[in-house]
């Protein structure tokens, strides 16, 4: 069974601190997507990752993905309240199944 | 807005009900999946639907029975639920299986 660990489970900072967050397998997947989920939405992508090695940066938010394409790290720099929600991984694995990870609650206070 | 949208938003049913939800996307997209998700556990894909074809079934119990009428909508039939099936449940959508899911905004239910 496919599994993605992401730590932390729970995070809760001060407004303007920075933060990683990771997400590590045991098994190679052919991209690595980044999802944000906010109370009472579905999860929107932020970013796909699919070259061992690559790093993609959206705005404050820097991802990259491991260069044996089983891990990832999301970093956040200067956290904002905006930034609250749950962040979500997910590998594609070669049968086209996305496995997601269990997910990071990320809270940031004013 | 992600032109994926899921009706009822929240329901409140009896174990001995029956129950439908409905998604539809309006992306012209191929590709249609329902997921559970717990308050403990990842993200679980249930059903996946291409081009109105079901390929893939989760191992998920047949009180849940989905349906793909045509490529915009998907529903996701109820009858006999347990308690333990009170989740969030996600509709997605994707153009092909190897691309970003579109996700609806999801169904709230609880089974009493």
């Amino acid at each position: 069974t496919q599994l993605l660990e992401q730590s932390p489970q729970f995070l809760s900072i001060q407004e303007g601190e920075n933060l990683t967050v990771y997400c590590n397998s045991s098994s190679v997947f052919s991209s690595l997507q980044w999802y944000r989920q906010e109370p009472g939405e579905g999860p929107v992508l932020l970013v796909t990752v699919v070259t061992g090695g690559e790093v993609k940066k959206l705005k404050r938010l820097t991802f990259q993905f491991g260069d044996a394409r089983k891990d990832s790290s999301l970093h956040i720099t200067a956290a904002q309240p905006g930034d609250t929600g749950l962040y979500l991984c997910a590998g594609l694995d070669s049968s086209y199944k996305l496995i997601f990870g269990s997910g990071t609650r990320l809270l940031v206070r004013p | 807005e992600t032109g994926v949208t899921q009706t009822p938003r929240h329901l409140v049913m009896g174990m001995t009900n029956k129950k439908s939800l409905k998604c539809e996307q309006h992306l012209g997209h191929n590709a249609m999946y329902w997921y559970k998700q717990s308050a403990k556990k990842p993200l679980e894909l249930m059903f996946v639907y291409s081009l109105e074809e079901r390929v893939e079934n989760n191992s998920v119990p047949s009180r849940f029975s989905p349906e793909c009428p045509n490529s915009s909508h998907l529903f996701l039939h109820l009858h006999t639920l347990q308690p333990e099936d009170s989740a969030l449940y996600l509709c997605a959508s994707s153009q092909d299986r190897a691309l970003r899911r579109y996700f609806g905004p999801g169904t709230r239910l609880t089974v009493l």
